[in-house]
């Protein structure tokens, strides 16, 4: 089954700990993609990724950090979580070609940090 | 930069009744545009998108949205609402590699 996959899908942690948000997809896709999703703002791009080892800064990237180093995997890493990073998070992959970039969402996941 | 707006925050509809979500974009390039719902608990799902062609695009569940390059907008229509179609729905805008959502449009059809 094609499939976008994150874990944990809820995590509660504490200010200053490092975590880190594991996401995979099986479709092959040249490009993935970190959101985050608060109330009254939609989605807001973290980073983004158009293929391994290529990588780049969405509208709200402070606090964050990504790496792509193979195709299926992009994790998302909060070197220092502040509780102003309590979101829900969304991993998403698409295809390059074409140019459509249509997006396959991963589950999401619930980030409280106290 | 290109941004997103969605001036609803909510929509209420009669099931049967016609159901519009409203969308304006502002973007420099030509526009890549795309309609996702979130149902309850779950994950984004893509339904339609602009990228070039016809002004009208139809796209999963009977939905379809109607392009119009002058006045920047990108309106999400289906003819008769079901009570299932009850979700929020995010407009997108692509420039470059970039995507940009909108706030989001709650939607509610009654029985």
């Amino acid at each position: 089954e094609a499939q976008v996959t994150q874990n944990p899908r809820y995590l509660i942690t504490v200010t200053g700990k490092k975590l880190t948000v594991t996401c995979s997809q099986n479709m092959n896709h040249e490009y993935m993609s970190w959101y985050r999703q608060d109330p009254g703002l939609g989605l807001r791009q973290i980073y983004y990724s158009m293929n391994v080892e290529v990588t780049d800064k969405g509208d709200v990237p402070e606090g964050y950090k990504v790496s792509r180093k193979e195709k299926r995997n992009f994790p998302l890493i909060l070197e220092s979580p502040s509780p102003n990073q309590t979101s829900l998070y969304f991993c998403a992959s698409s295809l390059l070609a074409g140019g459509s970039y249509e997006q396959y969402f991963g589950p999401g996941t619930r980030l409280t940090v106290t | 930069a290109q941004s997103v707006a969605q001036p609803e925050d909510q929509v209420n509809v009669a099931e049967g009744n016609p159901l519009t979500v409203k969308c304006t974009y502002s973007v420099s390039g030509n526009p890549y545009l795309f309609w996702y719902v979130q149902y309850p608990n779950r994950g984004l799902q893509f339904l339609l998108k602009y990228i070039t062609g016809d002004n009208l695009v139809k796209g999963s569940y009977g939905f379809e949205a109607e392009f119009n390059k002058s006045q920047t907008s990108f309106h999400l229509k289906k003819p008769s609402a079901l009570v299932s179609d009850s979700a929020l729905y995010f407009c997108a805008v692509r420039d470059g590699y970039k995507l940009s959502f909108g706030a989001g449009t709650t939607v509610t059809v009654r029985a």
